[in-house]
């Protein structure tokens, strides 16, 4: 079946502009997550979904940093007046439920590159 | 706070030998553990996860890992490593208290020579 799926896979863009990353969760999975994983470290939480409701944003950095889940299923992260230090690799990931033992299936990630 | 330690960045081994990769934790209760494998162009692929019982944990593609409270360590192994094995893995933690997030370590990249 299909995995989870990131548009774009990769993104260029300038400093100060807006992007939008799409995440398309594995159907059927309510529990939907972002991370941002900067280069040479590991995944760094950022929000998550349980449906269409944000049950943990603690990791946005800041607000300009913003995503939804409107009906529950795909995912947009939105980044407002970029920055380069915002350049990283965004990945998403989704699970049956957002019980700990529910397993984490994740795409392959956007690429963010801020120029 | 949760805080992952994975101490080595590199490691390289050669085709055939064992492999152990470390990984400490840092969490106040009893932690779920996992380790993840990515490879390039590819996304985080789970290789194994403890929450409880057996503290020797097996997993996917030959790797076991083994939970040492007493060291706040969670340490990858592998008997005998094969080159499709090259790749970086992530040590994670988590905690009922906070659903599903996960707490990563920095990753250790594995290289495989023949």
């Amino acid at each position: 079946g299909a995995g989870v799926s990131q548009t774009p896979s990769n993104k260029v863009t300038e400093k100060g502009k807006y992007v939008e990353l799409r995440c398309d969760p594995i159907s059927g999975h309510t529990a939907l997550y972002w991370y941002r994983q900067s280069l040479g470290q590991g995944p760094e939480f950022l929000i998550y979904f349980q449906g269409t409701g944000a049950a943990d944003d603690s990791g946005l950095p800041n607000d300009r940093f913003f995503a939804v889940r409107p009906e529950g299923s795909v995912s947009t992260l939105k980044i407002q007046r970029t920055e380069r230090g915002d350049s990283a690799v965004y990945l998403c990931a989704s699970s049956p439920t957002s019980e700990p033992n529910s397993p984490l299936h994740f795409g392959n990630g956007t690429r963010l590159t801020v120029t | 706070a949760q805080s992952v330690t994975q101490p080595d960045i590199h490691i390289t081994v050669s085709e055939g030998a064992s492999l152990e990769l470390r990984c400490n934790y840092s969490y106040g209760a009893t932690p779920y553990l996992f380790w993840y494998v990515q490879s390039p162009g590819q996304g985080l692929q789970l290789l194994l996860k403890y929450f409880s019982g057996d503290t020797l944990v097996q997993g996917i593609k030959g790797f076991e890992a083994e939970f040492k409270r007493s060291q706040s360590s969670f340490n990858l192994r592998k008997p005998s490593v094969h080159w499709s094995d090259a790749a970086e893995y992530f040590c994670a933690v988590g905690a009922s208290l906070y659903g599903n997030k996960l707490v990563f370590g920095a990753g250790t990249i594995l290289r495989v020579k023949s």
